[in-house]
């Protein structure tokens, strides 16, 4: 498994700014993955992110609105740009270590509330 | 269409008293079943990965179980603190993305 860590752990944000989520993992990964999870909802995939080339987005996500980087195995940002109160919910990070597994482990979520 | 299943949507149970969450799932391939738990504002923790119609994976009072049409988490003799939302996600074959189930909601009354 993998130890993943997050940052901040919660926010609370006003309508028109941005905020960056920070995941941090305690070794390198090959895929790293972004969820929203709206409350009382299950998970959605924003887009999935490996180091060296442009994040792959979902339907419904765009990359103004989210921006991503990799910059290296064990580190990724997700940008929650321009937010509206729509915009409320946890945002999770994930890692597939890609070491034949296929285990996704998650991080401890980032818990945002837009004003 | 794919599509994965969770039922009830929520469950109250007395401490002591076995149950069991079903998933079901309509893929064209499965490449693994996961089960995850989820504390409240906390993110999912995983418990097991099942592969293969028939296999079978335990850890302490939690078991799960796979068919070529659903799996099941029996919990024996739950305890309050296995109160959670269990969340259960599949993967195709050749694609890495989870698809996830709405979640069951356990209460276990002490």
């Amino acid at each position: 498994s993998a130890v993943i860590s997050q940052k901040p752990s919660r926010d609370i944000c006003q309508r028109g700014t941005s905020l960056t989520i920070q995941c941090q993992v305690d070794s390198q990964v090959t895929m790293m993955f972004w969820y929203r999870q709206q409350p009382g909802q299950s998970l959605t995939l924003i887009a999935t992110a490996n180091q060296g080339s442009e994040a792959t987005y979902e339907s419904g996500f765009v990359i103004d609105k989210f921006p991503i980087s990799r910059p290296n195995l064990t580190f990724s940002t997700l940008t929650v740009s321009n937010m509206s109160p729509e915009d409320s919910s946890i945002y999770l990070c994930s890692v597939a270590p890609g070491t034949g597994e296929d285990t996704q482990y998650f991080g401890p979520g980032t818990r945002l509330t837009v004003l | 269409e794919d599509q994965v299943t969770q039922s009830p949507e929520a469950l109250r149970l007395q401490e002591g008293e076995s149950s069991s969450l079903n998933c079901s799932y309509t893929v064209s391939g499965l490449r693994g079943l996961f089960w995850y738990r989820q504390d409240p504002g906390k993110g999912p923790e995983f418990l097991f990965t099942l592969y293969s119609a028939g296999e079978e994976k335990e850890k302490e009072r939690l078991k799960a179980t796979l068919t070529k049409k659903e799996s099941f988490l029996h919990i024996t003799a739950p305890k309050p603190e296995d109160s959670a939302t269990y969340l259960c996600a599949v993967q195709e074959n050749s694609n890495y993305q989870l698809i996830w189930g709405a979640g069951t909601k356990l209460i276990i009354k002490p």
